[in-house]
């Protein structure tokens, strides 16, 4: 299977601390994406990072990709309530014609004002 | 319409009835996928559409599953003869076909097989 593993399944913080969360892959991609999921229902494109990029930010966001461990993270910074979510990293195969998404299990944040 | 829309939002059912659940997708967006999320889970691939290519069916789980897209536009996943273990968040998702775009997904199906 080609799906990604993230680390922790869950993880609760403080508001204002920084949360950081891991994905584990397992073939060569063209790219890795991070989506946001509240409460079960549709996910929420946040940030793509592209295999010959190593660090990507978006706002309080920050991406990481090591291709040679197969393993990505994501950084929000000064955390807030809101940030309350599911978080998924998604991959394609690499030279794949197929435009398959695949996604982890998810970590689970909690941010406590 | 401005997202991807799926129908019902939630449905109930009874173990052995056919259920069916609709996507609509972004306009213009020629890929388009299907993911079921049980409770607390990952999202489980279940079928990929793209343009007029044959769809990529190896996510269905049985044969009680099938899906189809009509005029490249929108989607009907079927599920014959539910059981209690369907039970899960159907998710829709449609993207512009390339390996660096985002996949935009509508609210899902909340289908309960009692």
């Amino acid at each position: 299977s080609q799906q990604g593993e993230e680390d922790p399944q869950a993880l609760s913080i403080q508001e204002g601390e920084n949360a950081t969360m891991n994905c584990s892959y397992k073939t060569s991609i063209n790219n890795l994406q991070w989506y946001r999921q509240n409460s079960g229902r549709g996910l929420v494109h946040l940030i793509l990072i592209r295999s010959n990029e190593r660090e990507k930010h978006s706002g309080r966001l920050r991406v990481t990709l090591d291709t040679s461990k197969k393993s990505s993270s994501l950084l929000i910074t000064a955390s807030r309530a809101a940030d309350t979510a599911s978080y998924f990293c998604a991959t394609r195969d690499r030279g794949s014609t197929l435009g398959r998404l695949y996604f982890g299990r998810g970590t689970q944040l909690t941010v406590w004002p | 319409g401005a997202g991807v829309s799926q129908s019902p939002s939630n449905k109930v059912t009874e173990k052995g009835k056919d259920v069916e659940l609709r996507c609509d997708p972004i306009s213009g967006h020629t890929a388009l996928y299907w993911y079921r999320q049980s409770l607390g889970q990952g999202l489980e691939f279940l079928i990929y559409f793209q343009g007029n290519s044959a769809p990529d069916k190896s996510g269905l789980p049985s044969d009680r599953f099938s899906a189809e897209r009509t005029g490249g536009s929108v989607s009907t996943l079927t599920i014959q003869r539910t059981q209690q273990e369907d039970s899960a968040v159907y998710l829709c998702a449609s993207s512009i076909v390339g390996a660096g775009t985002e996949a935009f997904f509508g609210q899902g199906t909340r289908l309960t097989v009692v």
